[in-house]
Order: structure tokens, then sequence, then C-alpha cells
């Protein structure tokens, strides 16, 4: 089973630049998460998609972020303008909808995209 | 507010010898706690799990307890082997009693484990 694909790895922008991630997660996981993990702390949840909706975006910084998943596949995750402190690795993960007792609340990471603002 | 804690930023441990990484957590409404161990430049890989309905879950040499009254949770491999050398991170999620943030996973900050051979 192909696991969760992110694209880029790694991406170095100046200030005030655009960036997009791309992410494809598991197939036929329906939700799909973003992350953002700043150096020395855990991943903190950016916005959760279930299919093509949006269940959770509380956390997203709506004034410069932006995340879309059409189809309900993949997604994309928008950054317009960077500031240097979105440097940080985000991360998309997915999960499928089988919670207790026939399954848990796992989530299946990628391996992230290492953004440098500078 | 940090909801989960993760009290020891690094841990070092001889191979063979018994790593125990510990967390904590705030809000008894958490039903579900997870463990993910991180490799540089990689994802969290998901490494074994426990539901409040139990104290204690093992999957080989990883064995997860969980004090519910002092909302508590631990991590124990014994042995320890080098490849363990990795950050560990804690989560947990409300379950399906969290309304629409179920499944939502919140994260301590993790803990370095160097295991030295």
């Amino acid at each position: 089973e192909a696991g969760v694909a992110q694209s880029p790895r790694y991406k170095i922008i100046e200030k005030r630049q655009s960036v997009a991630f791309w992410c494809n997660p598991i197939s036929g996981h329906a939700t799909l998460y973003w992350y953002q993990q700043i150096l020395g702390q855990g991943p903190k949840l950016l916005i959760q998609f279930q299919n093509n909706g949006v269940v959770d975006d509380s956390q997203l910084p709506k004034d410069r972020f932006s995340a879309e998943r059409l189809k309900g596949v993949d997604s994309t995750l928008k950054i317009q303008p960077a500031k240097l402190e979105d440097s940080a690795v985000y991360l998309c993960a997915s999960s499928s909808n089988t919670f207790p007792p026939l399954g848990g609340y796992e989530q299946y990471f990628g391996p992230g995209t290492r953004l440098t603002v500078t | 507010d940090q909801q989960v804690k993760q009290n020891s930023p690094s841990l070092s441990v001889q191979e063979g010898r018994i790593s125990i990484l510990n967390c904590d957590y705030t809000n008894s409404m958490f039903d579900y706690f997870l463990w993910y161990k991180k490799y540089p430049a990689e994802g969290p890989t998901f490494l074994i799990s426990i539901s409040s309905i139990k104290d204690k879950n093992e999957d080989g040499r990883f064995t997860v307890f969980l004090n519910k009254s002092a909302k508590h949770l631990s991590l124990h491999i014994v042995p320890s082997q080098p490849g363990d050398s990795a950050v560990y991170f804690c989560a947990v999620t409300p379950g399906l009693g969290g309304g629409t943030s179920y499944g939502k996973l919140t994260f301590g900050q993790g803990t370095i484990l160097t295991v030295h051979p």
C-alpha cells in the first residue's frame, strides 16, 4: 500500500513570496490533515478535511493560508504572502473512517515539506 | 495553553536497558492516546496506542501505560536498541465523544531518545 505522498520536499522562498504544497493521501482515506511543525515542537493541526469538505480550520491563519481538497482526494496548501515565522515543516496526514472498536484514530503521515522563509 | 506535555526534551539510554518516555495531559475528555516515532527528514510513524478503557497495551518491545487519575501515560521500550533512537511524540484525541473534534490529534512537543551501543 502506497503511503502519503508530498511535494516538494524542500522549499526556500523570500518573505512576501507565495508557495504551495501538494499532498496525495493513502488510497481510500476520506480524512486528510495538514499540520505545521516548528522546530522543537510537536505537529500542530492547521486544517482537517472530510472528503472535500472542511471539518476544522480553526488554527489556520486564513489571512495568508488557504487549502483545498478538490474531488476529495489530493490537496494543496498555499501560503501567500509568506512570513519569516512560517518557516517550518508542513506535514500532510490521512486516516480512514474506521474508529473503535473496529479501528483506531491512527493518522498516517507523509515525509513533509521543509519550508525556509528568508 | 499546552494540553499535552512531554517534560523531558531528551533521554539517553544504554542499549539493552529500558527506555521510559512520559507524557502528561490536562483534559479528562481525551479518550484515546497514541505514540509516534519520528526519524530526521521523515514524517511521524504510528507506534502504539491505548484506549481510555485500558491501562496497558503491549506490542512486542513497546508497552504503553495509562494512568487516567493522574492524566499520565508512558511508553516503555524493552530492550532498547540503537535503531530506536528518534524523536517520540505522544498524541491525544477526544474520540467519538468529542463532536467535530473526533479524530483530531493534539501532540506533545516530543522527547529525543538516544540509545547508545
